[in-house]
């Protein structure tokens, strides 16, 4: 998986409580991705971020925040989990115009 | 939007056949088309990719048949192997800069049978 952990794997919530995933990478690459992967979907665009604080808005961000303080990290915080966003979360990297994907994070809101 | 469309959905392929899955874009302004390879409760991992000013590229068993005119691509599998079985997505960007952001088709699951 390219250097890139994701955390946690599974996660469980309650309606209305904030969530923070976690994406590392170990290849400095400028840029990272966080997508939502639903069936009939494919992969949908969160967020991404194009270096240190630089982040923008993908295709569905709404309800979701993100923050890269570091090279390494880029955090996805669902501010107030609802149903609609149990789904799997994946991060991805990329130096070049080619992204490399996690391992993902399956995520239930109940 | 959809702005790349994916088919079949899903597709079963006898083990040694051929397996071809299509994809057609309408944003004109994509220059980048790269497939992903994904198994069960793993990340998508980049597969094989093509830029369109070529009209084919191969990589081993896997070939991708780019029609700009059309604005279609496709992937083929030679030889499919039980191995093979997974989900695929095509994507498209465009800018053929780095950080260009992706957009996926839906996903065909694909199953070889021995």
């Amino acid at each position: 998986d390219a250097g890139i952990t994701q955390s946690p794997r599974h996660k469980v919530t309650e309606t209305g409580t904030p969530v923070t995933l976690r994406c590392h990478q170990t290849e400095n690459h400028r840029y990272m991705y966080w997508y939502r992967q639903d069936p009939g979907h494919g992969l949908r665009l969160i967020h991404y971020s194009y270096g240190v604080k630089d982040t923008d808005k993908g295709e569905v961000s709404d309800g979701y925040s993100v923050s890269r303080s570091k090279t390494e990290d880029f955090l996805l915080t669902l501010e107030s989990a609802t149903s609609s966003q149990t789904s799997v979360y994946f991060c991805a990297i990329s130096e070049s115009v080619s992204q490399y994907f996690g391992p993902g994070t399956r995520l239930t809101v109940t | 939007q959809q702005q790349v469309k994916q088919s079949p959905q899903s597709l079963i392929v006898q083990k040694g056949g051929i397996s071809i899955i299509n994809c057609a874009y309408e944003n004109t302004a994509f220059d980048y088309f790269p497939w992903y390879q994904q198994f069960p409760g793993k990340g998508p991992a980049l597969l094989i990719a093509i830029r369109p000013d070529v009209s084919e590229k191969k990589e081993g068993r896997f070939t991708i048949s780019f029609n700009k005119s059309a604005k279609q691509f496709s992937l083929h599998i030679m030889d499919s192997q039980p191995g093979d079985s997974a989900t695929y997505f095509c994507a498209a960007s465009h800018g053929g800069t780095s950080g260009s952001r992706l957009t996926f088709g839906e996903g065909t699951q694909l199953t070889v049978n021995p």
